[in-house]
Parts: structure tokens; sequence; C-alpha cells
């Protein structure tokens, strides 16, 4: 079965500072990975997606995430991080049996210190 | 840029109710989903829509859930006897293709509360 497991609950950093959202993923397939953010009282934004290309993926606002097989890893990064990011950030993996119906990962809320 | 939207985003209803949960998907997808967050869990998959049936449900969309497609635009959600533990946020989602790497376009949800 697929899932994935994000390693923090709760992040925080410093403006400014760098980011790291850690992700690990089971898959016996080649997985489609995803990143969504849900900032307060709204929806789940797209991020940044990988599937099967290039494996440093490029995402909105600063965000990239690199795809590691050899360590099951997704991590999300962001070199310098701004006040408007603090959210919540899931991690999602498709699953390729049936429908390709997304699975959360438990989400990682990352809060910003001025 | 086309969104999902969902309403009400708000509904508060006393258990044993019906509740009708309402989406417009994007206008040219043809895969649709309904997604809920019980506060404080993760986001756990309830059902999966594609030409005008469910393609697959999970164990917690059982027979007090259905879904339907009534025209060509609106996506619902009817639970018809609500219980307490059906309080969560439910978010509506659609995909152009419902391949794997197809991105899922989320509604903004729809907190639902049951007293």
């Amino acid at each position: 079965a697929q899932s994935v497991t994000q390693l923090d609950s709760h992040v925080s950093v410093s403006e400014g500072t760098p980011v790291l959202l850690r992700c690990n993923y089971s898959s016996s397939y080649s997985p489609s990975l995803f990143w969504y953010v849900q900032h307060p009282n709204k929806g789940l934004q797209l991020l940044l997606k990988y599937t099967s290309a290039a494996t440093l993926v490029k995402g909105i606002n600063g965000f990239e995430a690199e795809f590691k097989k050899s360590e099951t890893s997704f991590h999300l990064t962001k070199p310098s991080a701004h006040m408007s990011d603090a959210a919540e950030y899931f991690c999602v993996v498709s699953d390729r049996r049936g429908t390709y119906k997304y699975i959360f990962g438990t989400g990682t809320r990352l809060k910003v210190l001025a | 840029e086309p969104e999902v939207t969902q309403t009400p985003s708000h509904q508060v209803t006393q258990m044993g109710q019906e509740v009708i949960l309402r989406c417009v998907p994007i206008s040219n997808h043809l895969y649709f989903y309904w997604y809920r967050q019980i506060l404080g869990q993760k986001v756990e998959f309830l059902v999966s829509f594609y030409n005008n049936e469910i393609s697959e449900k999970s164990e917690i969309f059982d027979d007090q859930f259905s879904v339907e497609r009534p025209d060509g635009s609106n996506f619902t959600l009817k639970i018809r006897s609500t219980k307490l533990e059906d309080s969560a946020m439910y978010f509506c989602a659609s995909s152009e293709q419902g391949q794997g790497s197809d991105t899922q376009y989320f509604g903004p949800g729809t907190r639902l509360t049951v007293l």
C-alpha cells in the first residue's frame, strides 16, 4: 500500500532563514507526489508535484522539493522563509490502485517568527 | 484562473438531519472527489466519481452518504442522517483526466458541525 509520513507535526523558523519540511513515502510503484499548502480558513493549494520527470521540482512562492528514490523522500525546502509562509503543509501521494485518489500525510504546521 | 467552489462555507445541523454539501468543479474536468478532514486529523478520501457513477469509495462512505451530479455543473454530497462524528471539513476536488500525475484542484471546503 502507498503511504506518506510527515516527520514533523510542527516546525518553527525565523523569517529569512531556510525552511525544511520532511516527507517520506512508501510505494510499490513509481509514485506521483505532491505538496499542498493550506492557509487558515482557506482551501488546499498545490505548491508543486513530482511525476517522474526531473527529480528537483520547483513550485510556487520559491518552494522546491527533491525526489530521492534511494531515501524514499520528497522533502520541501525554501531558502528564505517569509511571514506569509505560515500555514499547514501536506505531502500527498497519488494512489495508483483504483482511481488515483490522494493519500495525505498528517501535515506539518509551519510557524514563521519575526 | 478557474477554481472549484463550494457552498455553504459553514453548515450547522442537528444530529439525525440530512445535509447536502454542494460543489461546482472546474468546467472541463471529468473526475470529481470528496475528502474530509476531522479537526486535528489528516485529510481522508471519501469517494471518487466519473461518468455519472461512483468509481471508488472508502470504508467511511457508507449507506448514509451519497453523491450526485444533478446537472452539468454541480456535484453534491448528501449525508442522510448526520451523526456527531460527521463533524468535519469537507473538501471537493476535481481533475481533468483522473491519471496518477493529474493535479486535483480543491475547493475551499465546507465546515460541517453536527450538534
